[in-house]
């Protein structure tokens, strides 16, 4: 089945650095990279939506500065948060879609700030 | 933009008894309605999902029904078992349309009593 290969899985970073995180389709070609980001307790929230070729659209109150996506191949996702800060530790998970399966789940990523 | 209401946020029951989670969206372009099954720190699990050219569909002890002109739908799980304790997420998109933005309910703690 459809499979998106998310990296790193945990990441520890200073506050001020910056962090990529890498999402690959495995088996199908991901047209359309969602990317979410879900703090403790809490809902998968939607950050952007990505675009094989074309620029990330962002939601509401999301920083596209801060949060920088690339979707520069029908299997390669990447969203680079740039000037980390603690408020930005959360789990970060990228879902692609294009698969017979429909929305294929990376297995995440947990960035603490530090 | 598409919103997606859940409840009940939390819900405990005895083992062998129904549960009822219900969910409301907001955009009646919306089409594709599934509900995952997030265990902690790990990436949400489809467990069932409904089309909007359905009204039921049951896989076993899970149902899922679909009420259209409420916009309403819900999941049900009978005679259920401790391992069904998880935080279960509904969610809606336009699968298909230009996006197909997938937007998650708040989600509910389902805790199933031995």
């Amino acid at each position: 089945g459809a499979v998106v290969s998310q990296h790193p899985s945990w990441v520890i970073c200073k506050s001020g650095t910056s962090v990529k995180i890498e999402c690959r389709s495995l088996d199908f070609q991901a047209t359309t990279m969602f990317w979410y980001r879900q703090f403790p307790k809490q809902s998968l929230m939607l950050m952007a939506t990505s675009n094989e070729g074309s620029k990330a659209t962002y939601e509401q109150g999301v920083e596209k500065d801060k949060f920088l996506i690339n979707h520069a191949s029908l299997t390669l996702s990447t969203l680079t948060v740039t000037s980390a800060h603690p408020e930005d530790s959360s789990f970060y998970i990228c879902s692609g879609r294009g698969g017979v399966g429909g929305y294929t789940f990376g297995s995440g990523t947990r960035l603490t700030v530090v | 933009g598409e919103n997606v209401e859940q409840h009940p946020s939390t819900l405990s029951v005895q083992e062998g008894d129904s549960a009822v989670i219900k969910c409301t969206y907001s955009d009646s372009a919306s089409n594709y309605f599934p509900w995952y099954k997030q265990e902690l720190g790990k990436r949400p699990q489809l467990i069932i999902d409904i089309r909007s050219n359905v009204g039921e569909k049951k896989d076993q002890r899970i149902a899922v029904t679909l009420n259209k002109t409420a916009k309403h739908f819900s999941l049900h799980i009978t005679e259920t078992q401790p391992e069904d304790s998880a935080v279960y997420f509904c969610a809606a998109s336009t699968f298909g349309g230009n996006t197909g933005k997938l937007i998650f309910g708040q989600g509910t703690t389902l805790q199933v009593k031995p």
